[in-house]
């Protein structure tokens, strides 16, 4: 199984500011992808980062507000820009290889004031 | 588009019981595949086990199973003999077809064992 790691595994930040998250998978992998779990909700999905194209965004996720880079197969990065409150959230990245399973990085716990 | 239903909130179960987290779904695909996942304080997701919707056994992993019945398209997540380190959230989601591999997850259930 794969071993996904992130960074920061948390971050508070101010309003106003971006934060970059990275998520690095300790073997090749077809398929990442970025999560985003609100308070008290369940994981909804950002987008898909492709690798060597653009990430494929879910409806009401825009790449202004959530760049994402994809450079490897082993690397990903996922940008949270021009952060509010509302931002304050665990992010995910996930990844899955060609057998079924999909594993999770341990999460950025973020925090904006 | 799918759905994925949790209808437990949370639950509460004396330690060495067993526990069944209920979990429907809805997709008009034929192929699809159902996941559990744990979810304890620290955030990260843990995965339990899967189910491919072309699978005709039911699914076991140790002290987890999945219940699982096509007709009334329901994937129950059964734990025998609970411990104290399964206190966590749970997670039902979905798969979509083969290709595009992104999960559509339930609300959750917060389980917590009783000493």
């Amino acid at each position: 199984s794969a071993v996904i790691s992130q960074k920061p595994s948390r971050d508070i930040c101010q309003r106003g500011t971006s934060l970059t998250i990275q998520c690095q998978v300790d073997s090749q992998v077809t398929m990442m992808f970025w999560y985003r779990q609100q308070p008290g909700q369940s994981l909804t999905l950002i987008a898909t980062a492709n690798q060597g194209s653009e990430a494929t965004y879910e409806s009401g996720f825009v790449i202004d507000k959530f760049p994402i880079s994809r450079p490897n197969l082993t690397f990903s990065t996922l940008t949270v820009s021009n952060m509010s409150p509302e931002d304050s959230s665990i992010y995910l990245c996930s990844a899955c290889e060609d057998s079924y399973e999909q594993y999770f990085g341990p999460g950025t716990r973020l925090t904006v004031t | 588009a799918q759905k994925i239903t949790q209808t437990q909130p949370g639950m509460f179960v004396q330690e060495k019981e067993a526990v069944t987290l209920d979990c429907t779904y809805d997709t008009s695909d034929q192929s699809y595949g159902l996941f559990w996942y744990k979810q304890p304080s620290s955030g990260e997701m843990i995965f339990l086990i899967y189910q491919g919707s072309y699978d005709e056994q039911n699914a076991t992993e140790g002290r987890y199973s999945l219940n699982f019945q096509k007709a009334r398209k329901s994937a129950n997540l059964v734990i025998s003999a609970s411990q104290l380190g399964d206190s966590a959230m749970y997670f039902c989601a979905m798969r979509e077809p083969r290709g595009n591999e992104k999960l559509t997850f339930g609300t959750g259930t917060r389980l917590t064992i009783i000493p």
